[in-house]
C-alpha cells in the first residue's frame, strides 16, 4: 500500500494555540497536498506543495516538506473552533494518482 | 455550479446484494477515483480512471467493480464478494495534470443489513 501515515492521530488544543499534524510516507512523490475533512462530508483541498519545495505558506497554513526524511507537517497558526475537523496528507505520484493518509483529527475547544 | 455529485448520501444494502454507488462530474476532468473510508480512517484507494473506458485497480479493489463509458460518470459497484462492504465512499476527480488536486463529492454511507 502507498498509504502514508500521520500523527499524532487525535489533538486537543485551546482556540488560538498552533496546531502541528506530522505525515510520512513510503515513496518519491510528485507532491505532497494537505486536505481537510468536516465530519461526514468530502474532503476539501488546503494546500499543495512540490518535491522541489521545503515550505509554504497560505494564510494561516505553514506546510514543510522534507523529502530525504520523506515527510510533511502542517501547522495551523491561531486555531479557530472552526478548525475542528481531520485533516489528511496525500502523497501524488505518477502524475496524478493520490494516496492518502490516516488523517489526523483536530479539536480546537472554544 | 461545478462540482462533483454522489448518490444516493445513505444507502442499505441487504446481504449478497449488489448496489451500485453513482458518481458525476461536470469539471471536465479526464481522471476519477474511488475511495473507501472506515471509521476513524483514513482513505483507500478502490479503483482509478485516467481516461474514459479505462481504469485501474487501487489497493483494495476486490468485491469491487467500476465502468467509465463516459467522461462525466465513474459509478461503483458493490459485489456480493465484498465481505464487509459498510463504509462511507468517497468520489474524486482531477485533471490529468501535474500538481493539480482532486476534488471530491460529499460521499455515499453504505451499511449492510
Amino acid at each position: 500500500s502507498q498509504q502514508g501515515e500521520e500523527d499524532p492521530q487525535a489533538l486537543s488544543i485551546q482556540e488560538g494555540e498552533n496546531a502541528t499534524m506530522n505525515c510520512s510516507y513510503k515513496t518519491s512523490i510528485n507532491n505532497l497536498q494537505w486536505y481537510r475533512q468536516n465530519s461526514g462530508r468530502g474532503l476539501v483541498h488546503l494546500i499543495l506543495i512540490r518535491s522541489n519545495e521545503r515550505e509554504k505558506h497560505s494564510g494561516r497554513l505553514r506546510v514543510t516538506l522534507d523529502t530525504s526524511k520523506k515527510s510533511s507537517s502542517l501547522l495551523i497558526t491561531a486555531s479557530r473552533a472552526a478548525d475542528t475537523a481531520s485533516y489528511f496528507c496525500a502523497t501524488v505520484i505518477g502524475g496524478n494518482q493520490f494516496y492518502f493518509g490516516t488523517g489526523t483529527s483536530l479539536t480546537v475547544i472554544p | 455550479d461545478g462540482g462533483i455529485t454522489q448518490s444516493p448520501k445513505y444507502l442499505f444494502r441487504k446481504e449478497g446484494q449488489n448496489v451500485t454507488l453513482s458518481c458525476e462530474q461536470n469539471l471536465n476532468h479526464d481522471a476519477m477515483y474511488w475511495y473507501r473510508q472506515d471509521p476513524g480512517q483514513g482513505l483507500r484507494l478502490i479503483y482509478y480512471s485516467q481516461i474514459v473506458n479505462d481504469f485501474q485497480k487501487g489497493d483494495i479493489a476486490e468485491g469491487y467493480s467500476v465502468s467509465r463509458e463516459k467522461k462525466e460518470s465513474f459509478p461503483l459497484t458493490v459485489t456480493s464478494a465484498q465481505k464487509n462492504p459498510t463504509a462511507f465512499y468517497l468520489c474524486a476527480s482531477s485533471q490529468r495534470l501535474e500538481n493539480t488536486e482532486a476534488f471530491f463529492g460529499q460521499g455515499t454511507r453504505l451499511t449492510v443489513v
